[in-house]
């Protein structure tokens, strides 16, 4: 089972560049979700999306945008890439009292 | 608003000892889930446990325990017998149990535990 699938792991980005991450999951969840991990720090949430169609911000959302046309595919977008978004993501689906996570994406933006 | 302390940032042990990780949160739910997960060196979260506001019974997996007190808004975490393993940041986290809005889990920042052979 693949679970929750996030592409790249690994990224270095120059400053004002855009890039996607990619999350797939195959487990019908309509609940996704983006967090961003800083170093020493907990999981914060970007975006979620409560099924196809629909999505809203979450904690630290700017910087950042969402689309979720279908159920299994929530990619997120950094437009004009800041320093200030070097971090860990992670992509997660949820089913009612679990949240299954991604392996992560390490975005470095020099 | 739902918050989760984890007051030790770093815990070192040496091997075979048992470790306690504190976890302290807020939430005006009457309704929610407590979880922890580890993140090891690898990077990836790990899910470790999940316990329902309702269920006050304390849980044991093999080497790992869990205490969970409503009284103090506290679960915290046992590892009896450590081992090199075991060395990782370890994540406590509540969300709601109903489902609405986002549904989040709120994430403490942490405690790196390592353990020295």
């Amino acid at each position: 089972n693949a679970g929750v699938t996030q592409t790249p792991k690994f990224r270095i980005l120059k400053i004002g560049q855009s890039m996607t991450l990619q999350c797939t999951q195959d487990m019908n969840h309509n609940y996704m979700y983006w967090y961003r991990q800083d170093p020493g720090m907990g999981l914060k949430l970007i975006y979620y999306s409560v099924g196809a169609g629909i999505t809203d911000k979450g904690e630290v959302p700017n910087g950042y945008n969402v689309s979720r046309s279908t159920t299994e595919d929530f990619p997120l977008r950094l437009e004009l890439a800041a320093p200030s978004q070097t971090s860990v993501y992670f992509c997660a689906s949820r089913r009612p009292g679990e949240l299954f996570f991604g392996e992560g994406s390490r975005l470095t933006v020099l | 608003a739902q918050k989760v302390t984890q007051a030790q940032t770093e815990i070192s042990v040496v091997e075979k000892e048992d470790v306690t990780l504190d976890c302290v949160y807020e939430t005006r739910d009457t309704t929610y889930y407590l979880f922890w997960y580890k993140q090891p060196p690898s990077g990836e979260l790990v899910f470790l446990i999940r316990r329902n506001s309702f269920d006050e019974q304390n849980e044991i997996s093999g080497r790992y325990s869990w205490n969970f007190q409503k009284s103090t808004s506290s679960f915290n975490f046992t590892i009896t017998a450590s081992q090199v393993v075991d060395s990782a940041v370890y994540f406590c986290a509540l969300s709601e149990a109903i489902q609405t809005g986002a549904n989040n889990l709120f994430f403490g920042t942490g405690t790196r535990l390592t353990v020295i052979p």
